[in-house]
């Protein structure tokens, strides 16, 4: 039972280069959710996703592109990478609507120089 | 946005004690959920609450909402080492479409022999 997977692990990009980070979950779970750690900070949020084909903004989401083509995937694309995008992120689900309990991926550790 | 205050940053207590933290908000909360992360991992919920002046326990840790529903704490009793990491409080309220989750700074908890 994987849960809620994420690739890459860690990423190193330089000012301007783009990538996309991998989300999967094998729960079934409608909602998929985007999440910034900076050191010392609360988790933010991204964008987050109701189902497939629908997405939408979260608390910081400039500079950030998702879709939900698929219950199970959650992409999160970063066009142009700035120094400002170095964090730690997650990726989480949740079953239905009002269910608050978030089950998290391991996390990417990207660092953009 | 909306802030949460967490109280300590950071612990350094010796294998056996009681710790206590907690989180505090100028905003009333639905629910209040309190996170784990070990290193290089996601967050896992711990324990969730739901309703004002409500005390959970999940073995040795036992949560509190507060009356004001402004604030919550976490006690973990007879600390061991693998209770190092950071404790993370979210509090929850629910919109049209998705529960609107704010994360809390975190606690981080080292634990001594």
């Amino acid at each position: 039972n994987a849960g809620v997977t994420q690739t890459p692990k860690f990423r190193i990009l330089k000012i301007g280069q783009s990538m996309t980070l991998q989300c999967t979950q094998d729960m079934n779970h409608n909602y998929m959710y985007w999440y910034r750690q900076d050191p010392g900070m609360g988790l933010k949020l991204i964008y987050y996703s109701v189902g497939a084909g629908i997405t939408d903004k979260g608390e910081v989401p400039n500079g950030y592109n998702v879709s939900r083509s698929t219950t199970e995937d959650f992409p999160l694309r970063l066009e142009l990478a700035a120094p400002s995008q170095t964090s730690v992120y997650f990726c989480a689900s949740s079953p239905n609507w009002g269910n608050e309990k978030l089950f998290f991926g391991s996390g990417t550790q990207l660092s953009v120089l | 946005g909306q802030q949460l205050n967490q109280s300590p940053q950071s612990m350094f207590i010796q294998e056996g004690e009681d710790v206590s933290m907690n989180c505090t908000s100028s905003s009333i909360f639905n629910t209040w959920l309190w996170y784990k992360q070990d290193p290089g991992e996601g967050p896992v919920l711990l324990i969730a609450l739901y309703k004002a002046g409500e005390l959970t326990s999940n073995g040795r840790l036992t949560a509190q909402f507060g009356i004001t529903r402004k604030d919550s704490f976490l006690n973990i009793s007879a600390s061991i080492p693998s209770d190092v990491g950071i404790y993370f409080c979210a509090g929850v309220i629910n919109t049209g479409t998705a529960s609107k989750l704010t994360f809390g700074t975190g606690t981080r908890l080292q634990v001594t022999l």
